[in-house]
């Protein structure tokens, strides 16, 4: 089954502690991108990579990390979490960040969304 | 799965029903759109993407509107069903930054009563 997978589902952490949620996809994505979903403020992406080894910000990158060292994997890393990052987490991935001329989708799959809670 | 509690405009559709979504987006320059539904518990999904190049673009059951003059974007839903209650969003990708950003609206929630 084609799937986004993110671990863990649920964590509750304390301020400081730093942890990596991870997220990994099974359809041979090029792209893949992390959201966080907050409130009255819809998605905001976090970082995006379009290939392996290739990541870039999105428009909340603060206090976040992420590597892509094989296509499937792309965790995303909190060295310090705080307070403000407590939120609802998701990866996303697709075939490719270019939607193509002969108009195909430029569909993301989205994983189920990993709540954090930081104290 | 998960849902985040969010104070979003609703929208009331009795069953049967036509809906419309409507979506202001932010950048002129914005060159792709896409619609996702987020059902309660679940990742957003896919529904439909229009290019800047069209104004119009037609599903199943769905169909894509794009005023660039204005910058909107809106969903139509036709014969609303139950299952189509959830929160839709629009997004937008500005090619002249990357192809890889994607901005969200925040959403809009549609309840689908009988």
């Amino acid at each position: 089954e084609a799937q986004v997978t993110q671990n863990p589902r649920y964590l509750i952490t304390v301020t400081g502690k730093k942890l990596t949620v991870t997220c990994s996809q099974n359809m041979n994505h090029e792209y893949m991108s992390w959201y966080r979903q907050d409130p009255g403020l819809g998605l905001r992406q976090i970082y995006y990579s379009m290939n392996v080894e290739v990541t870039d910000k999105g428009d909340v990158p603060e206090g976040y990390k992420v590597s892509r060292k094989e296509k499937r994997n792309f965790p995303l890393i909190l060295e310090s979490p705080s307070p403000n990052q407590t939120s609802l987490y998701f990866c996303a991935s697709s075939r490719s960040n270019y939607p193509g001329l002969a108009g195909e989708a430029y569909e993301q799959y989205f994983g189920p969304g990993t709540r954090l809670t930081v104290t | 799965g998960e849902s985040v509690g969010l104070h979003l405009p609703t929208l009331s559709v009795q069953e049967g029903d036509n809906s419309i979504i409507n979506c202001a987006y932010s950048n002129s320059a914005s060159d792709y759109f896409i619609w996702y539904k987020q059902e309660s518990g679940k990742g957003p999904q896919f529904i439909i993407d229009i290019r800047s190049n069209m104004d119009k673009r037609q599903g199943q059951r769905v169909t894509v509107l794009l005023n660039k003059t204005v910058k909107h974007l809106s969903l139509q839903i036709a014969a609303t069903q139950p299952g189509d209650s959830a929160v839709y969003f629009c997004a937008e990708n500005y090619n002249g930054d990357s192809w890889g950003k994607l901005q969200f609206g925040a959403g809009t929630q549609v309840v689908v009563t009988p």
